[in-house]
């Protein structure tokens, strides 16, 4: 079965860290770059992170440059999103993609919320 | 990184055509034929629905279809049904490996 499964939200404190998790199964991870979105709570989406299927190439929206660090690992076929400096406009429902084709995304995960909040 | 214009909600009834039209610059969609539309049902992830301005990937119904001219990008909704009714977001590539996303659109069936 082809999907992307993430992990890791939760509720964090301004400032703080939080490291999510998206494990794909069914296809050829390492063959695809991944993209991180997000979508604050009644809000559009909005785009976060693409990295390379090699991991090689990472790039970021403005809004999180210098704060947020897209990786992945593709010998357990996981891609990360780490979190840092966090603030309250981050707070969002984030979501794993598979880029295909084009920069379109095929397959995306189910979600994990992030809240931050004091 | 402006987000593309869409308009906030369009609606019709069941069997007729609903058109949402989504406007950027010539950096993203007027720049590249690398343009994509989304369904999203509340509470459920977005569902590819269009990509490359105009195809269709496997599964998805003919109703469903897209163009663009110049700066603004199109999806039109042939035969609209009930299970239509959901979010609509398009997606450019912006360059520099980079996405915008539209405003979104709620469809509504009446």
């Amino acid at each position: 079965q082809v999907q992307l499964v993430e992990s890791g939200g939760g509720v964090v404190q301004p400032g703080g860290s939080l490291r999510l998790s998206c494990t794909a199964s069914g296809f050829s991870f390492n063959s695809y770059g991944t993209h991180w979105v997000r979508q604050a709570p009644g809000k559009g989406l909005e785009w976060v992170a693409f990295i390379r299927y090699d991991g090689n190439n990472k790039y970021y929206a403005d809004y999180v440059k210098g704060r947020f660090t897209i990786s992945r690992d593709n010998s357990k076929n996981t891609l990360y999103l780490q979190m840092d400096s966090l603030r309250v406009e981050d707070t969002a429902v984030y979501y794993c993609a598979k880029d295909w084709p084009n920069w379109a995304s095929d397959i995306w995960g189910q979600g994990t919320m992030v809240t931050v909040s004091s | 990184q402006s987000a593309l214009t869409q308009p906030r909600s369009v609606s019709g009834s069941p069997g007729q055509s609903v058109t949402i039209s989504c406007t950027g610059t010539s950096s993203d969609v007027g720049g590249y034929n690398c343009v994509s539309w989304y369904q999203q049902h509340p509470g459920k992830a977005p569902k590819l629905m269009i990509y490359d301005v105009s195809k269709r990937p496997s599964g998805v119904p003919d109703r469903f279809s897209g163009s663009k001219s110049g700066n603004t990008a199109s999806l039109t909704i042939s035969g609209l049904q009930a299970e239509d009714e959901a979010d609509y977001y398009c997606c450019s590539y912006a360059g520099s490996y980079t996405l915008v996303f539209g405003t979104g659109t709620k469809v509504t069936v009446l």
